[in-house]
């Protein structure tokens, strides 16, 4: 079946710090990734996507890259700030058949000042 | 362009009572999915709606239901509540094609007692 596995949390660092946060994918066919944030009290916020293998995606610093032979969609960030604390999601979604996001479970990060 | 609400924000239903939720997905959009959060099973897929058809159902019983009207407004209704229907449901937006870009709505607290 499609899963989506992502590193426990919390991930607390410190602020301008790296962040990784690994994503690891099982799925047929060709997925399209996702990497959405929540943060408190909010909705699902898409933060950057990639559709085929080798794409990189990347807003407000984020960034991460479709490595179809490790199945892996990493997050990362060069210098994070007390504002990217929250819980980050990686998704995928099969581009053949069904319209579902798949979701990890979840990564709280924690940036202190 | 507005984005995606859902009404109401927040429920506090009564164990055995019915519920409605509603979605207005963002200007343009045609598919409308409903997805529920909790601590235990993280973001489940419910259903989703494309010109007013169902094209795909997660794994949920019958009392969970949706509908999509003309207007690609959709309405999710849960019957007979349970204690474990308590979550945070979130329905999302995209073109209904296969870039499927989900951009998700502020949620709809449910606590049922």
């Amino acid at each position: 079946g499609n899963s989506v596995t992502q590193m426990e949390g919390p991930v607390t660092l410190s602020e301008e710090a790296f962040l990784t946060i690994n994503c690891t994918y099982t799925a047929t066919g060709y997925p399209s990734l996702f990497w959405y944030v929540q943060y408190p009290g909010e909705g699902l916020q898409l933060l950057l996507k990639a559709t085929k293998a080798d794409d990189k995606g990347s807003n407000k610093g984020f960034e991460a890259t479709y490595r179809k032979e490790t199945t892996s969609f990493h997050l990362e960030k060069g210098s994070v700030q007390v504002s990217d604390s929250a819980v980050y999601f990686c998704a995928l979604i099969r581009m053949d058949s069904s319209y579902k996001l798949i979701f990890g479970s979840g990564t709280r990060l924690l940036v202190r000042p | 362009k507005a984005g995606v609400t859902q009404t109401p924000r927040y429920l506090i239903k009564t164990r055995g009572q019915q519920v409605t939720l509603s979605c207005s997905p963002i200007s343009g959009h045609r598919s409308v999915s409903w997805y529920q959060q909790t601590p235990g099973q993280g973001l489940q897929f419910l259903f989703e709606y494309f010109s007013e058809t169902q094209r795909n159902k997660g794994n949920f019983p019958g009392r969970f239901s949706g509908r999509q009207f003309s207007n690609s407004r959709s309405e999710m209704n849960v019957s007979t509540l349970e204690l474990g229907d308590s979550a945070l449901y979130l329905c999302a937006s995209s073109l209904g094609d296969k870039a499927n870009e989900q951009y998700f709505g502020p949620g709809t607290r449910l606590t049922v007692t």
